[in-house]
């Protein structure tokens, strides 16, 4: 099976931007979590979504979304960025259980 | 508030033994995974503790004691390529709560 897929990989954006950044999970895998991670604050949680509704949320401002598609690729937008938003993005995929499979990540740089 | 606790670094020597730990301050959640970062690379799964105990997968331990709410990775026989981040995880409340990472040096 392929793994989670991520694009794109690299991004720079200005401040007040906005960006989408796009993942495929592993086929038959139905949730799609999303995480940012930066060096001071590890992985932080930012959602998940599973058949198309978003499930859980983490503590972030609404500037960060998502979506879910009926083939389980998912979106996350984050709109008016900030220098803070600088970071590495991970989404990962889960069947059934807590195993996440994670993608590559998507590193936004925000100048 | 739910919160895993892990040193941020830990150095050892290759071909050694090292013990990294992961202390919380959560109640409810299913079990404790551990997930191994390189550089540049994604997390990827190593190990899960659904019951107390020792879960072995070759190289790697994995410890867990919910009455003391504490759990460890063991890493035996280190390699070079050992060197990465260790994170710890709880599944709460359908949400994965991640450590802040423990950063494995390996000297040789």
């Amino acid at each position: 099976k392929a793994g989670v897929t991520q694009t794109p990989r690299y991004l720079i954006k200005t401040r007040g931007q906005q960006v989408t950044l796009s993942c495929s999970p592993i086929s038959g895998h139905r949730s799609v979590s999303w995480y940012q991670q930066t060096p001071g604050q590890g992985l932080q949680f930012l959602f998940e979504y599973f058949s198309e509704t978003q499930r859980n949320k983490g503590n972030f401002p609404g500037r960060f979304s998502g979506r879910q598609f009926s083939n389980s690729r998912s979106e996350m937008n984050v709109s008016t960025l900030e220098l803070g938003d600088s970071a590495l993005y991970l989404c990962a995929s889960t069947a059934e259980g807590e195993t996440q499979y994670f993608g590559p990540g998507t590193r936004l740089l925000v100048l | 508030g739910q919160s895993l606790e892990q040193p941020s670094e830990v150095t050892a020597v290759e071909g050694a033994i090292v013990q990294i730990n992961c202390t919380y301050q959560t109640s409810g959640f299913y079990g404790l995974s551990w997930y191994q970062q390189h550089d540049g690379g994604a997390p990827t799964f190593l190990s899960y503790n659904a019951l107390d105990g020792l879960e072995e997968t070759g190289r790697f331990s994995s410890f867990l004691s919910r009455s003391d709410s504490y759990g460890y990775l063991l890493l035996q026989e280190l390699q070079m390529k050992d060197s990465a981040s260790y994170f710890c995880a709880v599944n709460r409340d359908d949400k994965i709560i991640f450590g802040k990472g423990t950063r494995l040096h390996i000297l040789p």
